[in-house]
């Protein structure tokens, strides 16, 4: 247990739905990513927040996908009308600081299935 | 753009061989290296990571990689491996600047026989 908890574990949806997907970081953690890992592959980065700004997003957060972090602790990321494609881990991190030498720690994952 | 290259899917070892994993990586300048390992059900585990100094690197669990930059290589290697070794292992590189993400490769699933 790294510390980063993800909720839910596992989402099944139907195409079309709106889903949504929490990460609590470590506590004085002030950096917070999110990646998305399908099948056979390496985390791909989607976004990442300093505090409660979001300072980038990736070309694959499409406009269906939002990720906020209100109050600098806790991250949502939201996709809307599903796909078969966004089937995939969902992976959150976080760091201490922005600096990479700075270990990001991983969350367990939520694994969406849209079918 | 980065890229990070794990030319091997799949490996099988016996208890006790030793391993190797390999990673290459493209890039303009040196990157900060890392291997994670990634076990089912469980979040990416930070073995080891490279930044400057030392070319051999000590990580945790007996691991060890060495930077090898004439060859753009950052390889991962253990002497003994044991049955909780499996896993899947991803090597990633980043550069400390900007956006300071990480960029994956692909990953090697490493089998241990009895």
């Amino acid at each position: 247990d790294t510390g980063v908890s993800q909720d839910p574990r596992h989402k099944i949806t139907k195409r079309g739905q709106n889903v949504t997907f929490r990460c609590d970081p470590i506590s004085e953690h002030n950096r917070l990513y999110w990646y998305r890992q399908t099948l056979g592959q390496g985390p791909e980065f989607l976004t990442y927040f300093q505090n409660e700004a979001q300072l980038e997003k990736s070309r694959l957060l499409s406009d269906r996908f939002s990720a906020e972090r209100p109050k600098g602790s806790f991250s949502t990321l939201e996709i809307q009308r599903t796909e078969q494609g966004d089937s995939a881990m969902y992976l959150c991190a976080s760091s201490l600081g922005p600096q990479l030498r700075n270990e990001q720690f991983f969350g367990p994952g939520t694994r969406l299935t849209v079918l | 753009a980065q890229s990070v290259t794990q030319p091997d899917i799949h490996i099988t070892v016996s208890e006790g061989a030793s391993l190797e994993l390999r990673c290459n990586y493209s890039y303009g300048a040196t990157p900060y290296l890392f291997w994670y390992v990634q076990s089912p059900g469980q979040g990416l585990q930070l073995l080891l990571k490279y930044f400057s100094g030392d070319t051999l690197v000590q990580g945790i669990k007996g691991f060890e990689a060495e930077f090898k930059r004439s060859q753009s290589s950052f390889n991962l290697r253990k002497p003994s491996v044991h049955w909780s070794d499996a896993a899947e292992y991803f090597c990633a590189v980043g550069l400390d600047r900007r956006a300071r993400q990480l960029t994956f490769g692909s990953g090697t699933q490493l089998t241990v026989l009895p």
